[in-house]
């Protein structure tokens, strides 16, 4: 496989379920991301992580809770959401560098809908 | 005030026609700026980087004025596949880019 994969590509769960998404970069990237996408706003950044390490939570609600095993692999694990955390969650991917542009890579996304 | 503000559209235009597209960002310390596609239900792909000299990539030109704030986006000659939604995207130096909502352009035969 080559590029960013994502997994599920749809999911449906209730607000009491409990269900992981995950994403995979076949690039040797240090930097993963999660993004939340909204119908008709932009891309919200939620959680970055860069050699594993979290750098950033963009005040994203504890029910949303990241997991990022290794440099090729992260996890957005999922309990007790609620409808309008409906939307296209997408995972992306980049080499960061200390100055340098980085160009991010993305997955095709998960559809989520909560019911 | 959003970081990046960008005009929902939709552009429809024939196709052969010349469309611009601006973007305005509120962050002065900006760094890097770049313009990314997203096809209806799909994921978004880097188009192009965005230069201070200004840079083109075939039908595609990109201007950035920093002291006034704003990228523009010239597609030339405009064929059915350019039809998708532009993100005007910026990074301020945060290991992480900011996103407009992003332009819809509709190419017409």
């Amino acid at each position: 496989e080559t590029g960013v994969t994502q997994t599920p590509r749809h999911l449906v769960m209730g607000m009491t379920n409990k269900k992981s998404l995950k994403c995979e970069q076949h690039l040797g990237h240090n930097a993963m991301y999660w993004y939340k996408q909204s119908a008709k706003k932009p891309l919200e950044l939620m959680f970055v992580y860069n050699f594993k390490e979290q750098t950033e939570n963009n005040s994203v609600p504890s029910r949303f809770s990241p997991e990022c095993p290794n440099s090729s692999h992260l996890f957005l694990h999922l309990h007790t959401l609620q409808p309008e955390d409906s939307a296209l969650y997408l995972c992306a991917s980049s080499q960061w560098e200390s100055g340098g542009d980085n160009e991010q890579f993305f997955g095709p996304g998960t559809r989520l809908t909560v019911l | 005030r959003k970081e990046v503000e960008q005009d929902p559209g939709p552009f429809n235009v024939p196709e052969g026609a010349t469309v611009a597209f601006n973007c305005t960002y509120s962050n002065s310390a900006s760094q890097s700026f770049f313009w990314y596609r997203q096809d209806c239900r799909k994921e978004p792909k880097l188009l192009m980087s965005v230069y201070s000299s200004g840079n083109e990539d075939g039908r595609f030109t990109a201007q950035l004025n920093r002291a006034s704030q704003y990228i523009s986006l010239l597609i030339r000659d405009s064929k059915l596949s350019d039809s998708a939604t532009y993100l005007c995207v910026l990074n301020t130096g945060r290991r992480a880019l900011t996103f407009g909502s992003g332009t819809r352009l509709q190419v017409q035969p």
